[in-house]
């Protein structure tokens, strides 16, 4: 499974933009990078995802390194909702539905 | 948006009985779902592939006569865990993808199911 690398954890004040980095230089080019986060005993939900170009949602931005090796998760007002496990995550290669598979994460918490 | 839900939420069951999860997406059909569990402050470990129709592809080290898996439909996957144990106490979370030629690999996942075994 394609690897990817985040911080154990980070922290941020409420209010104020968050950047969460991810490190996944084995990449395919063909790979989309998604970002899922879970709040306490929840299942996972979908933040955004993206191949290329930076994308924007409701949720948040996600930029994408011009070589794709990393990318980051931009939370433009963190608020005390946020605190969540984020994951970045590449899919499995090979044919058909292929499965997300989730590594340790970044536990987001935030501060009021 | 897609939803996914599952039954029960959570579940208490003595040792050595058997129990059943059921995962459904709710609005729309999935010819694939994946089950993961969660052990306390760990992340997602995948289980299996639930493919309609046909038989889970079980990851490694997952025992396929004790984590029974179904897909009798499109819209509706189970997990059996069969003569439950202490250690098989966990968060077990179910997905469901959209079809392929939608939103590439979108997964849709249930709010997870709670099981202790004493």
């Amino acid at each position: 499974d394609a690897k990817t690398t985040q911080p154990n954890s980070m922290e941020s004040n409420e209010e104020e933009p968050v950047h969460l980095p991810c490190n996944h230089s084995t990449i395919s080019g063909t790979d989309y990078i998604h970002w899922y986060r879970q709040l306490p005993s929840q299942g996972p939900e979908y933040v955004i995802h993206g191949l290329t170009s930076n994308v924007n949602n409701r949720m948040a931005s996600l930029a994408i390194a011009e070589d794709r090796k990393s990318s980051t998760l931009i939370l433009h007002r963190a608020t005390l909702r946020d605190a969540a496990v984020y994951y970045c995550i590449l899919p499995r290669s090979g044919p058909g539905n292929t499965p997300l598979v989730f590594g340790k994460g970044t536990r987001l918490s935030v501060i009021a | 948006g897609a939803v996914v839900s599952q039954h029960p939420s959570w579940v208490i069951c003595k040792s050595g009985t058997s129990v059943k999860i059921e995962c459904r997406s709710l609005d729309f059909q999935a010819t694939t779902m994946f089950w993961y569990r969660q052990f306390p402050k760990q992340s997602l470990m995948l289980m299996a592939t639930s493919n309609e129709g046909s038989k889970a592809t079980y990851e490694q080290g997952v025992e396929k006569d004790k984590f029974l898996i179904n897909h009798a439909s499109l819209t509706l996957s189970t997990l059996t865990v069969t003569s439950a144990h202490p250690e098989d106490s966990s968060f077990y979370i179910c997905s469901a993808r959209l079809p392929l030629g939608t939103r590439r690999n979108e997964q849709f996942f249930g709010p997870g199911t709670r099981l202790t075994v004493l």
